[in-house]
């Protein structure tokens, strides 16, 4: 079946370090891909999305690209805040009438002053 | 500002105990989600509403029902809470069929089960 596999945390940064998480998909037709964050004691809030091969979606300083090749949609920044400590799920979607999300395990950053 | 709200935020409930966690959406979205995500762990979807249609996981235990009485309210009603069913319970929407529309979540309801 579809699935989503990302990188294990922590990933333990400090403040204005380049961030990169990996994630990367199996699915038999071509899903919509999401970057969803969920701060403490929150649910989760929509970072970004692509929904087909080699779009870019960014946000907040945030970029992932959809690579169809690699089957990957990697999270990137340029520099981190320790406001950007959460957990980071990589998640993608089918078109089946509603859109089901299959979630990755997600990956916790730690950011430090 | 239209959004998904999720009452209460904390619920305690005993073992055994009918317990019913509430979610209500201002989006007018005709999808409507309930995930259970225990700690570390990703979100699991145990159905959702389409319009009134209602749509079981296949893994999803019998003693979690739902009710979605309109458009606008959805209720997650767990029959006899298990020491198991401690987690945090998201309620999310999204409007049908377009292609990558994006799921809006509540902020979570944490039951905790003595």
């Amino acid at each position: 079946g579809d699935s989503v596999t990302q990188m294990e945390g922590p990933v333990t940064l400090s403040e204005e370090a380049f961030l990169t998480i990996n994630c990367t998909y199996t699915a038999t037709g071509y899903p919509s891909l999401f970057w969803y964050v969920q701060y403490p004691g929150e649910g989760l809030q929509l970072l970004l999305k692509a929904t087909k091969a080699d779009d870019k979606g960014s946000n907040k300083g945030f970029e992932a690209t959809y690579r169809k090749e690699t089957t990957s949609f990697h999270l990137e920044k340029g520099s981190v805040q320790v406001s950007d400590s959460a957990v980071y799920f990589c998640a993608l979607s089918m078109d089946t009438g509603f859109q089901k999300l299959v979630f990755g395990t997600g990956t916790r950053l730690l950011v430090s002053p | 500002d239209a959004m998904v709200i999720q009452n209460p935020r904390y619920q305690v409930t005993q073992f055994g105990k009918p317990v019913t966690l509430s979610c209500s959406q201002t989006l007018n979205h005709n999808v409507m989600y309930w995930y259970q995500q225990k700690s570390s762990q990703a979100p699991k979807l145990l159905f959702h509403y389409y319009d009134k249609d209602f749509n079981n996981e296949a893994d999803t235990p019998d003693n979690f029902q739902s009710r979605r009485p309109n458009t606008s309210f959805c209720f997650l009603d767990i029959r006899s809470p298990g020491l198991g069913d401690a987690a945090m319970y998201l309620c999310a929407t999204s409007t049908e069929g377009a292609h990558g529309s994006e799921q809006y979540f509540g902020p979570g309801t944490r039951l905790t089960v003595t």
